[in-house]
């Protein structure tokens, strides 16, 4: 079966990094476009980023634009959010999830979520 | 930015009620449209996905509809389990921007 698990998560001072991994199983990771989504306490879903099946193609959300950068080893099963110039508004619970469809193209389907890894910006 | 609003914010419904909620894109967006239930400390699960294809394994009590810029979800008959919060989010182009939520109580 499908299975998404993310790792990473912490407290983290602003300004700081951090990296979150997600470690894909029971099925072909290379083939699937992957994303990030995140959720602030008690708020809403906010789309992060998208990273291509062969990571040749991404693209972020304004709001992280510059200061994150996602990767994916497909030796490994495995993606990545490096997170760096953390601000409070950071604060959130982050999610990866895998695109429906394969291939060199997105659909930006959601069909698949890990269970989240919660990231806390404070001093 | 394509703008997603969902309404109502929240609803009050009993199990066997009927119920509707409803999205709105800033822009049309065809049938890129697809809806997630989220429960309480858990990940979104898709339950509709091109604004009317349901989701394996999810039940055909949920359905949808729309195109273009307004969309609806119904809720057939709910169950104890189908209080929850309901999200809408567009897969026309990036952002892909998501609903305010809209949360189902008994």
């Amino acid at each position: 079966q499908v299975q998404l698990v993310e790792s990473g998560g912490g407290v983290v001072q602003p300004g700081n990094s951090l990296t979150l991994s997600c470690a894909a199983s029971g099925f072909t990771f290379s083939s699937h476009p992957m994303h990030w989504v995140r959720q602030a306490p008690g708020k809403g879903l906010e789309w992060v980023a998208i990273l291509w099946y062969d990571g040749g193609n991404k693209y972020y959300a304004d709001s992280v634009k510059g200061r994150f950068t996602v990767s994916r080893d497909n030796s490994k099963n495995t993606l990545f959010l490096q997170m760096n110039s953390l601000r409070a508004e950071d604060t959130a619970v982050y999610f990866c999830a895998r695109d429906a469809r394969t291939g060199s193209t997105w659909s930006a389907v959601f069909d698949y979520w890990g269970q989240g890894t919660l990231v806390t910006v404070s001093s | 930015d394509i703008q997603m609003t969902q309404s109502p914010s929240s609803l009050s419904a009993s199990v066997g009620d009927r119920v509707t909620i409803t999205c709105r894109a800033s822009q049309s967006i065809d049938t890129y449209l697809n809806w997630f239930q989220q429960r309480p400390g858990k990940a979104p699960k898709l339950l509709i996905y091109a604004a009317s294809s349901l989701q394996s394994g999810v039940p055909s009590r949920f359905s949808g509809s729309g195109s273009g810029t307004d969309f609806i979800l119904t809720i057939g008959s709910l169950q104890p389990e189908d209080f929850a919060t309901y999200y809408c989010q567009q897969s026309y182009t990036t952002p892909f921007t998501f609903g305010q939520g809209t949360k189902l109580e008994i």
